[in-house]
């Protein structure tokens, strides 16, 4: 079945370190995008991309960073520059333009 | 930019009775309005959604209904079930940038 996988499911940062979170879809999907999701704030924005080696930054991109590098992966790094990066990250993809969002199932990072 | 208001952020039914979530957003250019379900530790999911040229669409238990004149749309689940229970987000969509509500946790109570 085609579906997004995220990966790890929770993960666990020391203050200072950088992390990256995979996002792997088979959808055959143009459109990749990272949302960040804190209670009671909704989803925000992080990065997006319609297209490989083409990205942009959503609403709160400081701290993170991505790459397209193929259709398939959308890989997020978690800078020690995000001052507040314990959060729930979704990874998400749609064929483009106003078609609906398929969602991963979500990477919880912790920072300890 | 757009805004997208949701209410109530917490509503809790009888099992059997009906729920309603409305999302009010504010840019006239948007023309497609998902909805999604996110049960507790996992990613949202698509279950209804609607575009401006439609004013109403049902799928079973759940229907959802746009106002463009009034600038909002709501999703309504009859016959709620204890497995109804979860955060339902709303969304409008702008171009290709989706504006998300904030979410309400409904609890269907057996």
């Amino acid at each position: 079945d085609g579906g997004i996988t995220q990966s790890p499911k929770y993960l666990f940062r020391k203050e200072g370190q950088n992390v990256t979170l995979s996002c792997e879809q088979n959808l055959n999907h143009d459109a990749m995008y990272w949302y960040r999701q804190d209670p009671g704030q909704g989803l925000r924005l992080i990065y997006y991309s319609q297209i490989v080696n083409d990205f942009q930054k959503g609403d709160i991109a400081e701290g993170y960073s991505v790459s397209r590098e193929k259709k398939e992966s959308f890989p997020l790094t978690v800078t020690s520059a995000q001052k507040n990066p314990t959060a729930f990250y979704l990874c998400a993809s749609n064929r483009g333009w106003t078609d609906g969002y398929t969602f991963g199932s979500g990477t919880r990072l912790t920072v300890v | 930019g757009e805004n997208v208001e949701q209410h109530p952020s917490t509503l809790s039914v009888q099992e059997g009775d009906s729920a309603v979530i409305k999302c009010t957003y504010s840019d006239s250019a948007s023309n497609y309005f998902p909805w999604y379900k996110q049960e507790l530790g996992k990613g949202p999911q698509l279950i209804i959604d609607i575009r401006s040229n439609v004013g109403e669409k049902k799928d079973q238990r759940i229907a959802v209904t746009l106002n463009k004149t009034a600038k909002h749309f709501s999703l309504h689940i009859t016959e709620t079930q204890p497995e109804d229970s979860a955060v339902y987000f709303c969304a409008a969509v702008t171009g290709n940038q989706f504006y998300f509500g904030t979410g309400t946790s409904l609890t269907v109570i057996p």
